[in-house]
């Protein structure tokens, strides 16, 4: 099965509130992982990247936190936008042919007017 | 600034015909390039990596083949298209360890 994956497949959050998309991964070998944002049609643009030496790293209204202890990978959208609805990707470097990455298969960040 | 350009962008074709996706990069040189898919509702699979020209690596057996012509060019091909083969085909090119994604090529096989 794939190695990271996501605790919901849809996040339904308020306008002007803040989101939390969770993300678990399992090979601890791991040392470098991303967050992707896809809109509809679109590829995927980078978000924030995070390295397996730190905890957190801030963005632009985005956080990402990675506890290494239980292998789980979050981010944090501050304020959530109409323009932040979207399928959010986390994906992780865990080695192999030319540093492929493993995505999860997303959530679904839907914001409510 | 490196831009990434996919085409065409939507493509419809008849089961056993064949494919040619193309993906070209502009503002760097010798570039990891990796064509992946992703189905309805699903993760991104990845299909083929190439650290240049003419080396590719196929991470899935498949239908499909890739091929490296020139530096900043990489094509996704088929000899025959199957159902299974529609999808949303994703070229991305690497700069130190991130990934950046192209546009896409949604292919309808029908």
């Amino acid at each position: 099965g794939e190695s990271v994956g996501l605790h919901l497949p849809t996040l339904s959050v308020q306008e002007g509130d803040n989101s939390i998309i969770n993300c678990a991964y399992s090979n601890s070998a791991s040392d470098y992982f991303i967050w992707y944002k896809q809109e509809s049609g679109k590829g995927p643009q980078f978000i924030i990247d995070i390295r397996s030496n730190m905890d957190k790293r801030q963005g632009q209204r985005v956080t990402v936190l990675l506890n290494k202890t239980v292998k789980h990978l979050s981010l944090q959208i501050a304020a959530t936008q109409p323009g932040d609805s979207a399928v959010y990707f986390c994906a992780e470097r865990s080695g192999g042919g030319a540093d492929g990455l493993t995505f999860g298969k997303g959530t679904h960040l839907i914001i409510q007017p | 600034s490196q831009t990434i350009h996919q085409w065409p962008a939507t493509l419809v074709q008849p089961v056993g015909s064949p494919l040619s996706l193309e993906c070209t990069v502009e503002g760097t040189s010798n570039p990891n390039l990796y064509w992946y898919r992703q189905a309805a509702g699903r993760g991104l699979q990845l299909l083929f990596y190439s650290v240049g020209i003419g080396q590719i690596s196929s991470e899935v057996p498949q239908n499909l083949s890739a091929s490296r012509p020139q530096d900043r060019q990489f094509i996704l091909s088929s000899k025959k298209l199957l159902l299974s083969d529609s999808g949303f085909y994703l070229c991305a090119w690497k700069t130190g360890k991130t990934q950046y994604f192209g546009p896409g090529t949604r292919l309808l096989v029908l």
